[in-house]
């Protein structure tokens, strides 16, 4: 299986602030890999596809780079409703797997 | 506009079946995998398999941890997906979200469900 190693755990920042968070696969992975956003009680969303395709309605401070076995989701300047827990998946080998998940907080 | 409802969760025993649906709308549904993730309380996301379009086979892939209580299956008549799990145990309990896929980018994983949840308990 392929294993996503998703860093931080956890994050507390503020509105404005700039914020990364990263995958790392065990194998390559092209760009077979997805980041989502999910809000408590909520199901997942998806906000980069592709690796670095921002999904279409999501506004643009949100970015995704990277191939092969590292990713990063970037948030340019963080806004209230960005609080919230973030998931990558990849999506090139079975199982599909997911990173243990960011969650972001304000500080 | 693509929506995705799941339904047919809620307490069950541990030992016995439940078979959850997914109805689709607002696109070509035999045109697209259909896949189910889960989520225990409290955890992260865990991809659960899906099934392919009938173009392509109409096969499945599971998870291994599943394997040998799951099924997926569709009906491409009635724009639905199921999945069907055997033997329930209590660390089955959480919430089964379906989502679609096609090809390897802009339409994978792209919508979701809002989730049904499956609490397994005696």
């Amino acid at each position: 299986d392929i294993q996503m190693t998703q860093s931080p755990s956890s994050l507390s920042a503020s509105v404005g602030d700039r914020v990364t968070i990263t995958c790392r696969a065990s194998q390559g992975i092209r760009s077979d890999l997805g980041w989502y956003q999910q809000k408590p009680g909520k199901a997942p969303k998806r906000l980069i596809y592709a690796a670095s395709s921002l999904q279409s309605g999501v506004p643009s401070r949100f970015s995704g780079s990277g191939s092969g076995t590292d990713f990063t989701l970037t948030i340019s300047s963080l806004q209230p409703e960005d609080f919230a827990t973030y998931y990558c998946l990849q999506h090139n080998n079975y199982p599909y797997t997911f990173g243990q998940g960011t969650k972001l907080e304000i500080k | 506009e693509v929506q995705l409802v799941e339904s047919g969760g809620g307490l069950a025993q541990p030992g016995r079946s439940l078979r959850l649906s997914c109805t689709a709308s607002g696109f070509t549904f035999g045109d697209f995998a259909m896949s189910w993730f889960r989520q225990a309380p409290g955890k992260g996301l865990e991809w659960v398999g899906f099934i392919r379009s009938k173009a392509y086979g109409g096969t499945t892939e599971y998870a291994a941890s599943l394997r040998g209580r799951i099924t997926i299956s569709r009906d491409d008549s009635r724009s639905s997906a199921y999945v069907q799990l055997n033997s329930l145990k209590t660390e089955d309990t959480g919430v089964y979200y379906c989502t679609r896929l096609r090809g390897l980018g802009t339409y994978t994983f792209d919508y979701w469900g809002q989730g049904t949840l499956i609490t397994v308990s005696s």
